[in-house]
């Protein structure tokens, strides 16, 4: 069946540092892959999204590329703020249906 | 500002209780959907409805049931909860056909516990 792969966390960095959050996907077909958030305490919200291979999503410093080659949607950002201490979920979803199918979250805490 | 609302943020019930957890969305969302969140294993569906009256079962549907009478309002109810019910509850909305981006607009969660 479809599903999502998410590296374990929790990731802990230091403010400014790089941040890569690997995502890779099993799927029949070709999806559209997504990245939700949620910050403490909230619920999720869409960061970003692409629909089709090649494509790149970027949504407030955060990009993902949707590599087909390697089934894979890893989240990145080149400097990382404390206020981007959140649970990431990397999300897809087939054009047949309208379910998402979420990975199990990484959680990602920035130190000053 | 689009919004989806869960009637409860924190609830504390005994085994074999009934619960209702409601959830109330503004946006004229055909779509409507009820996951719950444990950690490590992320989000995973228990049932969705496409309409109003209109439900499928999820991933995870064993023990819970739904109700849409109104298209804003889609209920989840725990008939006789269980302890392995204990977990956050997260009500989501998205639109339907054409315009449907694929983006769902969730609740803050209900945290259920089940003592």
């Amino acid at each position: 069946g479809n599903s999502v792969t998410q590296m374990e966390g929790p990731v802990t960095l230091s403010e400014e540092a790089f941040l890569t959050i690997n995502c890779t996907y099993t799927a029949t077909g070709y999806p559209s892959l997504f990245w939700y958030v949620q910050y403490p305490g909230e619920g999720l919200q869409l960061l970003l999204k692409a629909t089709k291979a090649d494509d790149k999503g970027s949504n407030k410093g955060f990009e993902a590329t949707y590599r087909k080659e390697t089934t894979s949607f890893h989240l990145e950002k080149g400097s990382v703020q404390v206020s981007d201490s959140a649970v990431y979920f990397c999300a897809l979803r087939m054009d047949s249906s309208y379910k998402l199918i979420f990975g199990s979250g990484t959680r990602l805490l920035v130190r000053p | 500002d689009v919004k989806v609302t869960q009637s409860s943020r924190y609830l504390v019930k005994r085994t074999g209780e009934k619960v209702f957890l409601e959830c109330v969305q503004d946006m004229d969302h055909e779509n409507m959907f009820w996951y719950r969140q444990d950690p490590g294993l992320g989000l995973r569906l228990i049932y969705f409805s496409y309409d109003v009256k209109m439900k499928e079962k999820g991933d995870i549907p064993e023990g819970y049931s739904v109700s849409r009478e109104k298209k804003e309002r889609f209920s989840l109810i725990l008939e006789s909860a269980s302890t392995n019910q204990t977990s956050m509850y997260l009500c989501a909305s998205s639109l339907k056909g054409s315009t449907n981006t694929g983006e769902l607009f969730f609740g803050e969660g209900s945290r259920l516990t089940v003592l």
